[in-house]
C-alpha cells in the first residue's frame, strides 16, 4: 500500500541535543512538507520541498533543518536552537506543490517531548 | 494571514446538522478541507477550486465563495464517525503553499 511513514512515533529530546525525524513516502510524489501542530494553533508549515535537492522555508523554519537527497525521503532535524520543540510533527506529500487541485497526504506524526 | 475558522467547537447529537466556516483575508485560488481524529493524521475531504463551487462527499458538502474569500463545510445528519477536528487549508493566488486554519473541533454524541 502506498503511503507516508513517519518514525519514530514518540521521541524525547534532551537539552542541547539535535534530533532527526524520519519521513518516507512511496507515493512517487514530488512535493513534501513538514508541519508543526500545537494545541489550538492548527498546522504551521516548517519547510517544504518541491523537488530533490531543493527546499524552501515555511512560516516557522527557525531552529529546524531539512534535506531532500532522495525523492522519497524528507528528514527533519530539530536543532538545539529550537527552544520550544515540544509538539506534534506531521509530514505530508502531494503530487506537485502549489497546484490547487492536489490534496496533501499526511503521515501519522511524531510526538516530540523535552526531557 | 491564517484563515479564521468558526465556530471553534461544536457539540452535536447524532442526526443533527452543522456548518463550519473558513474566512480568509487574502484572495483565494482554492480551499482544502481535512478532518483529523485525535492523535492521528489529517485526512483529506475535498478541494474547492472555483468561486461558487459546491462539492459533496457522502453527507458532507462544501461551498466556496471566491468573492467573499470564504468557504463553508456542511455536515448533514451527523454520525459518530464525524467527530474530530476539521481544518481548512487556503491557497492564496501567487503562492505555492497551503495556509491552514486553527481548526474546529466537532463532537457527535449518541
Amino acid at each position: 500500500d502506498g503511503g507516508i511513514t513517519q518514525s519514530p512515533k514518540y521521541l524525547f529530546r534532551k537539552e542541547g541535543q539535535n534530533v532527526t525525524l524520519s519521513c518516507e513516502q512511496n507515493l512517487n510524489h514530488d512535493a513534501m512538507y513538514w508541519y508543526r501542530q500545537d494545541p489550538g494553533q492548527g498546522l504551521r508549515l516548517i519547510y517544504y520541498s518541491q523537488i530533490v535537492n531543493d527546499f524552501q522555508k515555511g512560516d516557522i523554519a527557525e531552529g529546524y533543518s531539512v534535506s531532500r537527497e532522495k525523492k522519497e525521503s524528507f528528514p527533519l532535524t530539530v536543532t538545539s536552537a529550537q527552544k520550544n520543540p515540544t509538539a506534534f510533527y506531521l509530514c505530508a506529500s502531494s503530487i506537485v506543490a502549489g497546484y490547487s487541485n492536489q490534496p496533501q497526504h499526511f503521515g501519522d506524526g511524531t510526538r516530540l517531548s523535552i526531557l | 494571514q491564517q484563515p479564521v475558522q468558526s465556530p471553534q467547537a461544536v457539540i452535536l447529537r447524532e442526526g443533527e446538522d452543522a456548518v463550519i466556516n473558513c474566512s480568509s483575508s487574502k484572495a483565494l485560488y482554492s480551499v482544502h478541507w481535512y478532518r483529523q481524529k485525535h492523535g492521528e493524521a489529517p485526512v483529506f475531504l475535498m478541494i474547492l477550486l472555483k468561486g461558487g463551487e459546491q462539492k459533496g462527499h457522502d453527507k458532507i458538502s462544501a461551498s466556496f465563495n471566491e468573492k467573499k474569500q470564504q468557504s463553508s463545510l456542511y455536515l448533514t445528519a451527523s454520525q459518530l464517525s464525524y467527530s474530530g477536528t476539521y481544518f481548512c487549508g487556503t491557497l492564496p493566488y501567487n503562492t505555492d503553499k497551503l495556509i491552514f486554519g486553527t481548526g474546529t473541533r466537532l463532537q457527535v454524541f449518541p
